[in-house]
């Protein structure tokens, strides 16, 4: 199947620093990606999706300021949650589609102190 | 964007014992997917189901599609301590490929 995967699995930052996650489609392209949040014991909820060259769609209640999405690349988008607070802290996951089918990455534990 | 809801929300049975989790929702599904995520991993999908009434086997694992497409089920024969984990419904969107997650089953097997 086709691989998506993300960068770094984890990490720990300070509050009011910003992280930057990167989401890469290694064997084929995406024009589309999504980006999700995930609390624990709960489902994934859809944040935004990222468009190569375009701009990026948000769901309602996010705050596009907030959680940055870029897509310069067909295989590579990236979120930056800026000045993170203990409240971000999350699993962060994103999906690439090829075929109509979506791939996932791993995920990443953003964990804000 | 459909409510879709899944039950139970936790299931814990011992080794060697079945299970069964249900996805339901009031609108017709245009397809249904269902994916199963390990702890500190992305969701992997599982099965895709599209036409009403249809049944598809992957290994011990049975998903059924209700006849009315409201409706779906997962059923694991023989659970095995490996078939823990969170097992989400997702419909997809047919325009522009957005999941919709239902809350999720977690899946505990004792051994």
């Amino acid at each position: 199947g086709a691989v998506v995967s993300q960068h770094p699995s984890w990490v720990i930052c300070k509050s009011g620093t910003s992280v930057k996650i990167e989401c890469r489609s290694l064997d084929f392209q995406a024009t589309t990606m999504f980006w999700y949040r995930q609390f624990p014991k709960q489902s994934l909820m859809l944040m935004a999706t990222s468009n190569e060259g375009s701009k990026a769609t948000y769901e309602q209640g996010v705050e596009k300021d907030k959680f940055l999405i870029n897509h310069a690349s067909l295989t590579l988008s990236t979120l930056t949650v800026t000045s993170a607070h203990p409240e971000d802290s999350s699993f962060y996951i994103c999906s690439a589609e090829r075929n109509t089918e979506a791939f996932f990455g791993q995920g990443t534990r953003l964990t804000v102190v | 964007t459909q409510l879709l809801e899944q039950s139970p929300q936790f299931l814990s049975i011992q080794e060697g014992e079945n299970l069964t989790v249900y996805c339901n929702s009031s609108s017709v599904f245009s397809s249904l997917q269902w994916y199963r995520q390990e702890p500190g991993e992305g969701p992997v999908l599982l099965v895709t189901v599209v036409t009403g009434g249809e049944v598809k086997k992957l290994k011990r694992l049975t998903f059924q599609f209700g006849d009315a497409r409201k409706d779906s089920s997962l059923h694991i024969t023989a659970a095995q301590t490996g078939d823990t984990g969170l097992y989400l419904c997702a419909e997809q969107s047919t325009n522009d490929y957005k999941l919709s997650f239902g809350a999720g089953t977690t899946v505990t097997v004792r051994a």
